[in-house]
């Protein structure tokens, strides 16, 4: 079973630049959740794609964008960058739809951003 | 809207001992889950432990065992025989019984282990 990976590791951007951060969800997974952490707080929701599509934002303006591919894997996109878009962006992916275990989200190992 | 919060920013224990780390949370809804995760320096999110809260029994894995108290909100994590390798940022969760919600965290609780 392969476990949710993501890349880059490490990013670092400047103010202003754009940004895309890749995410592939667990072997039999079908959703796929974002999360940013900023440094000494726990993880914030940003979005959840299932089946192709948003279903579900967090307090994130819409300059936070992603998608989610037909083999499950996704993208957080983030235009416009700003100082305090620098955090760790975590990724998890869940399998929705029958599952004894639906409710259980599991992480990537995260990337962390940069913006100078 | 939920929240979740943990009150004690960081903790130490001494290897080989027992330590409970806090957490309450406050809901209307009945249906939800409960998760504590770990968080070491590799950054890498592990599922701890899951309770769900129709479940009036403790979850418990292995050293790591909860204690659920629905009526007060508060579900509590304990490790038994505390080793150095539990040393990380603690964060305990929760998730709406609905299939479209996204997961709660505290702010997290610093767990230092002490040889």
């Amino acid at each position: 079973e392969t476990g949710v990976t993501q890349s880059p590791t490490h990013l670092i951007k400047t103010r202003g630049q754009q940004v895309t951060l890749r995410c592939s969800s667990q072997s039999g997974h079908n959703t796929v959740s974002w999360y940013q952490q900023a440094l000494g707080q726990g993880p914030q929701f940003i979005f959840q794609y299932y089946r192709e599509e948003e279903n579900g934002r967090g307090n994130f303006p819409p300059r936070f964008s992603g998608l989610q591919f037909p083999n499950y894997s996704s993208e957080l996109n983030v235009n416009a960058l700003e100082l305090d878009d620098s955090a760790l962006y975590l990724c998890a992916s869940s399998s929705r739809g029958g599952t004894s275990t639906w409710y259980e989200q599991y992480f990537g190992p995260g990337t962390r951003l940069t913006v100078t | 809207a939920q929240t979740v919060t943990q009150s004690q920013p960081e903790m130490s224990v001494q290897e080989a001992e027992t330590v409970t780390l806090s957490c309450t949370y406050d809901t209307s809804e009945s249906d939800y889950y409960l998760f504590w995760y770990k968080q070491p320096p590799s950054r890498q999110m592990i599922l701890v432990i899951r309770q769900e809260a129709y479940k009036q029994q403790n979850a418990t894995e292995n050293r790591f065992s909860v204690n659920f108290q629905k009526a007060a909100k508060s579900f509590s994590l304990k490790i038994s025989d505390s080793q150095l390798g539990d040393a990380a940022m603690y964060f305990c969760a929760y998730r709406s019984g609905n299939r479209d919600d996204k997961i709660i965290f505290g702010k997290g609780t610093r767990l230092h282990i002490l040889p």
